[in-house]
């Protein structure tokens, strides 16, 4: 069965130190891999996605990912946090081409202490 | 250019009514998913089309839930008797292309309430 797991339902960082919200997957095949952003009152936005090329993937703002098959982690950084980077934060995972198989974590909740 | 829309933005309705929500891809998307949001939880797929046929409608609930796309552009959700259990917020997404790599661009949602 495929599934994904948010380890963290909510993250606070104080603004320029490091983010890191975490999240795992479950898939019997290789899967593809997405963060989405959802800030309050907007739609969702792509941050990054991983499609087995580069393990490491880069984002907007400044985020990136790394996807590691043997740890099936595929985590979300950034450097320095920014005031602006307070937002709900999904992990998504899509098996083939099967849109069924589009499964959203449960979200993080990022804050950022001034 | 534009990007998705979603009508109404909010909708509150009765227990046992019937609602229409409607969404309006990004113009030559030939991919469109719905799906819902409860409160504090992620997205849950419901159907996706692939131009006007739904390729794939398993997220589905229950038979009190159809969706349409008649045209392979503009798509309405619809529900049947409402339940205060469909209370939600119902996101559109469309996309170029198949899932497995391509972006979903995501409409602002309709919240909808089940009095």
């Amino acid at each position: 069965a495929q599934s994904v797991t948010q380890l963290d339902s909510h993250v606070s960082v104080s603004e320029g130190t490091p983010v890191l919200l975490r999240c795992n997957y479950s898939s019997s095949y290789s899967p593809s891999l997405f963060w989405y952003v959802q800030h309050p009152n907007k739609g969702l936005q792509l941050l990054l996605k991983y499609t087995s090329a580069a393990t490491l993937v880069k984002g907007i703002n400044g985020f990136e990912a790394e996807f590691k098959k043997s740890e099936t982690s595929f985590h979300l950084t950034k450097p320095s946090a920014h005031m602006s980077d307070a937002a709900e934060y999904f992990c998504v995972v899509t098996l083939y081409s099967s849109a069924s198989k589009i499964i959203f974590g449960s979200g993080t909740r990022l804050s950022i202490r001034p | 250019g534009a990007g998705v829309s979603q009508t109404p933005s909010n909708k509150v309705t009765e227990k046992g009514k019937y609602v229409e929500l409607r969404c309006d891809p990004i113009s030559g998307h030939t991919a469109l998913y719905w799906y819902r949001q409860s409160l504090g939880q992620g997205p849950e797929f419901l159907i996706y089309f692939q131009g006007t046929g739904a390729a794939d409608d398993s997220g589905l609930p229950n038979d009190r839930f159809f969706a349409v796309r008649p045209e392979g552009s503009v798509s309405t959700l619809k529900i049947q008797r409402t339940e205060r259990g469909d209370s939600a917020v119902y996101l559109c997404a469309s996309s170029p292309g198949p899932p497995l790599v391509n972006e979903q661009f995501f409409g602002p949602g309709t919240r909808l309430t089940v009095l």
